[in-house]
């Protein structure tokens, strides 16, 4: 039973332009949401977070929207950079040792 | 700092042989974890452990057990190896959970087993 879902295995945008990753999730008890990042041969890496009584984070490049009436999170990251090529994780919290994470996105940014 | 180690890299085990996979931090963080990743699904939590001698079960414990004897390290053991635990496998520390809101957590780079 995937608790966190990113529907869309692969991401492809233009340097320069906006890449948006989206991520559902079904447990209303969630509390923390992070986006973490993976390089090839690498751990993933935390990005940002956000909790669940806000509905925006920012920083920097990255944004992070929250939508609980649908149980819908997204990262932004504007503007995208090749340097952002990787493997994108959702990852939401119930409590500290209980973190679900989705399948992840593969963002790819052209040259 | 080297952060968070993990030995080997890869490992290729036949059905029914042992190992075991160490981590290692040097952060002083009090929580490890470790995890499985296997393809289209996430991250899912093996076991895990708040402190030195104390570990418990995450969502998949079946078949490994873990130890904490060291703060810093946390070794995952496999007893009778089988192909199902073929995957890619995550340790990962982070501070006490009143450190800071979310505990962020920082992995190690990921062992690849296959068991055949």
């Amino acid at each position: 039973d995937q608790q966190v879902k990113q529907n869309s295995p692969s991401l492809s945008v233009q340097e320069g332009r906006i890449s948006i990753l989206n991520c559902d999730y079904t447990n209303s008890m969630f509390d923390y949401f992070l986006w973490y990042k993976k390089y090839p041969a690498e751990g993933p890496t935390f990005l940002i977070s956000i909790s669940s009584i806000k509905d925006k984070n920012e920083d920097g490049r990255f944004t992070v929207f929250l939508n609980k009436s649908a149980k819908h999170l997204s990262l932004h990251i504007v503007p995208s950079q090749p340097g952002d090529s990787a493997v994108y994780f959702c990852a939401a919290r119930v409590v500290f040792n209980d973190m679900r994470f989705g399948a992840g996105t593969r963002l790819t940014v052209k040259p | 700092n080297a952060g968070v180690t993990q030995t080997p890299k890869f490992r290729v085990l036949k059905t029914g042989q042992s190992m075991t996979l160490l981590c290692a931090q040097d952060m002083n963080h009090e929580y490890m974890y470790w995890y499985r990743q296997d393809p289209g699904m996430g991250l899912r939590l093996i076991h895990y452990s708040v402190g030195e001698g104390t570990t418990a079960k995450g969502e998949v414990p079946d078949g490994y057990n873990v130890s904490r004897l060291k703060k810093q390290n946390f070794l995952l053991g496999l007893e009778s190896a089988a192909p199902s635990q073929t995957s890619v496998y995550f340790c990962a520390s982070s501070m006490a959970l009143d450190s800071g809101p979310y505990n962020e957590q920082f992995f190690g780079p990921g062992t690849r087993l296959t068991v055949l």
